[in-house]
């Protein structure tokens, strides 16, 4: 099955510096790879995806790159708030969508003020 | 944008008793919806895939005698945490697909459950 590995666990950046954070899959069929924000005591709401078909998305201050080639993917976050502050969790999916997501362990940002 | 409402948030119980989660998708119809657990600092274990009309299907290692879960609707979905014993504390969230933009299939997390076993 697939499998998601997602780096760093943990990441500290300063106010209005970015943040990068990046995923691996595994099985080279995946085709839609999704990024969620989890606030503490919350569910994980959908920030930006991006299918196989495509490189880079971009939607204000996120961005989200894809390599087919090398099976990985990363989110960027550029100009960071306070209200960035959050776990963020990658997945992938063959089934292109919903189906059969695999997600990755999350990565908790904080943004130091 | 698609809506998730998942009741109740939060839930106390006493061992041996039984609890419901309710999953709605608010506007829009959700043929499968997927059921996680999650434990504190840990990712999401997806625990059983529902689809309306039919049976649901669990992941290995999850027991659908202990969680029960039920798609009646295109719009509602239960999970039955039936005897619940402290182990099963713990943040459980619901999630719906089918809310995208022109009916993509992109996945809607209700905010959870986080259940308390005493």
């Amino acid at each position: 099955g697939e499998n998601v590995e997602q780096h760093p666990s943990t990441l500290s950046v300063q106010e209005g510096d970015s943040a990068v954070i990046k995923c691996t899959y595994s099985d080279s069929a995946s085709n839609y790879f999704p990024w969620y924000k989890q606030e503490l005591g919350k569910g994980p709401q959908l920030i930006i995806d991006i299918r196989s078909n495509v490189g880079e998305k971009k939607d204000q201050r996120i961005a989200v790159t894809l390599n087919k080639t090398a099976k990985h993917f990363s989110l960027h976050i550029t100009e960071t708030q306070p209200e960035d502050s959050a776990v963020y969790f990658c997945a992938a999916s063959m089934r292109g969508g919903a189906d059969g997501l695999t997600f990755g362990k999350g990565t908790h940002l904080i943004i130091q003020p | 944008g698609a809506v998730v409402s998942q009741h109740p948030s939060w839930v106390i119980c006493k061992s041996g008793t039984s609890v419901k989660i309710e999953c709605r998708s608010l506007d829009f119809q959700a043929t499968t919806m997927f059921w996680y657990r999650q434990f504190p600092k840990q990712s999401l274990m997806l625990m059983a895939t529902s689809n309306e009309g039919s049976k649901a299907t669990y992941e290995q290692g999850v027991e659908k005698d202990k969680f029960l879960i039920n798609h009646a609707s295109l719009t509602l979905s239960t999970l039955t945490v039936t005897s619940a014993h402290p182990e099963d504390s713990s943040f459980y969230i619901c999630s719906a697909s089918g809310g995208g933009d022109s009916g993509a299939n992109v996945l809607t997390f209700g905010a959870g459950s986080r259940l308390t076993v005493l």
